[in-house]
């Protein structure tokens, strides 16, 4: 099993402005995951990352939006760019072990005002 | 187009209980693995049970169990001995193999999600 550490927990930002979630792994691995989950929604993928190439992304999200940095194998940031009161949601990082099981972070809940 | 759906958006139980939570999925692949997850008002997800579909064999672990149903696509959850602890949102996830022009990945659909409610 993987334990992902993510921050921060929570915010509240004002329209307009970014907001960057880290994400840290305890172990290497090669692809990270980010997901977002809308109030009262499932989880969507926004995109993967890999290692020392750029992010994959889903339909329906753009770099521009939402830039993904990954420095390293256990370490991952996504930044929610020019920040909507529909940005307002949970995201969550991701990672798949040897047995392909998924492991999630904390979560960091955002709200736009 | 693979996707998950969960038909339920609700249930409860009492506690000590049995129930089953629906899930049925839409793939032309023969090779995947199929996933119930856990998130509690808490929001971590949590991994319940899982399930390669090149097996016959229902997975199961402790109170929950699975019974998968390869041709008609289903993936349903039992939860055995309902505790006050299992009251959480459960997502049934499918996982596939994604082949994009520079990377390939492993990527995971979930279901709309299943509100259950285990009542004392």
């Amino acid at each position: 099993s993987a334990v992902i550490s993510q921050k921060p927990s929570r915010d509240i930002c004002q329209r307009g402005t970014s907001l960057t979630i880290q994400c840290q792994v305890d172990s290497q691995v090669t692809m990270m995951f980010w997901y977002r989950q809308q109030p009262g929604q499932s989880l969507t993928l926004i995109a993967t990352a890999n290692q020392g190439s750029e992010a994959t992304y889903e339909s329906g999200f753009v770099i521009d939006k939402f830039p993904i940095s990954r420095p390293n194998l256990t370490f991952s940031t996504l930044t929610v760019s020019n920040m909507s009161p529909e940005d307002s949601s949970i995201y969550l990082c991701s990672v798949l072990d040897r047995r392909e099981e998924a492991f999630f972070g904390q979560g960091t809940r955002l709200t736009v005002v | 187009a693979q996707t998950v759906t969960q038909s339920q958006p609700e249930m409860s139980v009492q506690e000590a209980e049995t129930v089953t939570l629906s899930c049925t999925y839409d793939t032309s692949e023969s090779n995947y693995y199929l996933f119930w997850y856990k998130q509690p008002p808490s929001r971590q997800m949590i991994l319940v049970i899982r399930q390669e579909a090149y097996k016959q064999q229902n997975a199961t672990e402790n109170r929950f169990s699975v019974n998968f149903q390869k041709a008609a696509k289903s993936f349903s959850l039992k939860i055995s001995d309902s505790q006050l602890g299992d009251t959480a949102m459960y997502f049934c996830a499918f996982m596939k193999h994604v082949k994009r022009m520079k990377t390939s990945y492993d990527k995971v659909i979930f279901g709309p999600g299943t509100s259950l409610s285990v009542i004392p």
